[in-house]
């Protein structure tokens, strides 16, 4: 069946600091990728997502997240975070062969940053 | 644009009671999503919509939840009877086509959190 792993259950980073969220996933054909972000009080909402072409994505926010097809991963990087990045994050998977728009989520990191 | 909305926001029953909760989607999308996110879980898919058929209702536990779609806008997710195991909030997702492709985007409603005691 197919997984989402995200390595980091809680980060707690200053602000400033560089932020890097692990995400694997388990599925050997053609995925689309996501990652989600939820803020303190809000609803899930769209980070960033990778479908093909450059396997570098750019997100809102100053996010980016790069897909390495050899490694299943699709790790989530901000060079510099700040306070307002305090929230949870969730990475997403959905197989081209699934043929619906199913979304298999990871467990989810939540990031606090402290001032 | 208003977003996916959803109500109530907030349910507290006992178990072995029923329970309803009730998703509008954004005007003009034509899928729509339930999902279930049990604390410290990301979220799982229960069912997904397409107008008014279903695409996927794999993960759905049949014997105790339905759901329905019936003009292709509006959706209800229903429990019964409830178990405490479904303690959990109750996502709302909608995407203007079948959510595959890199213009499609699953757009998420604010939840309703039950508590089954």
């Amino acid at each position: 069946a197919q997984s989402v792993s995200q390595h980091n259950h809680h980060v707690i980073l200053s602000e400033a600091a560089s932020l890097e969220l692990g995400c694997n996933y388990s599925y050997g054909g053609t995925v689309n990728l996501f990652w989600y972000v939820q803020y303190p009080g809000q609803h899930l909402q769209l980070l960033l997502k990778y479908f093909s072409g450059d396997p570098l994505v750019k997100g809102i926010k100053g996010f980016e997240a790069e897909f390495i097809k050899s490694k299943f991963s699709f790790n989530l990087r901000k060079p510099s975070v700040q306070w307002s990045d305090t929230a949870e994050y969730f990475c997403a998977v959905n197989s081209y062969s699934s043929n619906t728009g199913k979304l298999i989520f990871g467990q989810g990191t939540t990031l606090q940053v402290k001032p | 644009e208003a977003g996916v909305a959803q109500s109530p926001r907030y349910k507290i029953i006992e178990k072995r009671q029923s329970v309803a909760f009730w998703c509008n989607p954004i005007s003009g999308h034509a899928t729509l999503y339930w999902y279930q996110q049990i604390l410290g879980q990301g979220p799982k898919l229960l069912i997904q919509f397409q107008n008014n058929g279903v695409v996927d209702d794999s993960q759905l536990p049949k014997d105790r939840f339905s759901a329905e779609r019936l003009k292709g806008v509006d959706s209800t997710l229903k429990i019964q009877p409830a178990k405490l195991e479904d303690s959990a909030v109750y996502l709302c997702a909608s995407s203007l086509g079948s959510g595959r492709t890199s213009t499609d985007t699953q757009y998420f409603g604010p939840g309703t959190r039950l508590t089954v005691l």
